[in-house]
């Protein structure tokens, strides 16, 4: 089974500055898939960025890194040059082999402040 | 845009009453997923489809029927609605590769309260 654990219930940043989202998981696959989600006030769910297990590389989209580390169990999202816009609920979550749903963890509220 | 559908946005109802959620998807996807959202709990799967009659539960699905009679519309069925019901759903499908999952695209939303 798969577990997603974001400890952060609520972060604060100011305008520009990057920020640090955590999440670890917790498996017993090989292979199995990484993703955030962001979601605004207005209620839906943005994809931002994923990472396969196998990737080398820390998948980045524009501002977004997830920052990766397999022996840690951890795939924190790093957002570079915060935004007033950046201000929502974020989204941890995986898939395991073979399994084609996700699971998502109980989200941190970002709150980025001028 | 991925082209999904969630109706009704809202909903308010009475317990006991029989209450059905549509997802429609024009893209052809063959994998769609209801979720449901509470404070403290994040997204949690009820039911997923990987295709036309082929449907599985996922982790709170008590309480919860599902159809796919065709590919672009997936149904949810809370047979007698509970007010632990009240809760945000989600329907979604899923982007692959190879048969992996790579994205996962969320409609807008059901606001469904259950008084």
């Amino acid at each position: 089974a798969q577990k997603i654990t974001q400890t952060q219930p609520g972060m604060f940043v100011q305008e520009k500055e990057a920020v640090t989202l955590d999440c670890t998981y917790d498996t017993s696959d090989q292979s199995y898939g990484l993703f955030w989600y962001k979601q605004p006030s207005s209620g839906e769910m943005i994809f931002l960025i994923y990472q396969g297990s196998y990737d080398e590389q820390n998948a980045t989209e524009g501002r977004y890194s997830l920052n990766f580390q397999k022996a840690r169990k951890s795939a924190n999202l790093v957002i570079s040059a915060s935004q007033l816009g950046d201000s929502a609920m974020y989204f941890c979550a995986m898939r395991g082999t073979g399994f084609q749903k996700l699971v998502f963890g109980t989200g941190t509220r970002l709150l980025v402040s001028p | 845009d991925a082209g999904i559908t969630q109706s009704p946005r809202h909903k308010v109802t009475e317990t006991g009453t029989p209450v059905t959620l549509r997802c429609h998807q024009t893209e052809n996807h063959r994998y769609m997923y209801w979720y449901r959202q509470d404070p403290g709990h994040g997204l949690r799967l009820i039911h997923y489809s990987y295709g036309v009659k082929d449907t599985d539960k996922g982790e709170v699905s008590d309480g919860y029927s599902v159809s796919r009679s065709k590919t672009e519309d997936f149904l949810l069925t809370l047979e007698s609605a509970t007010s632990s019901q009240t809760s945000v759903y989600f329907c979604a499908i899923s982007e692959s590769t190879g048969g992996v999952v790579e994205k996962l695209f969320f409609g807008s939303g059901t606001q469904l309260s259950v008084l």
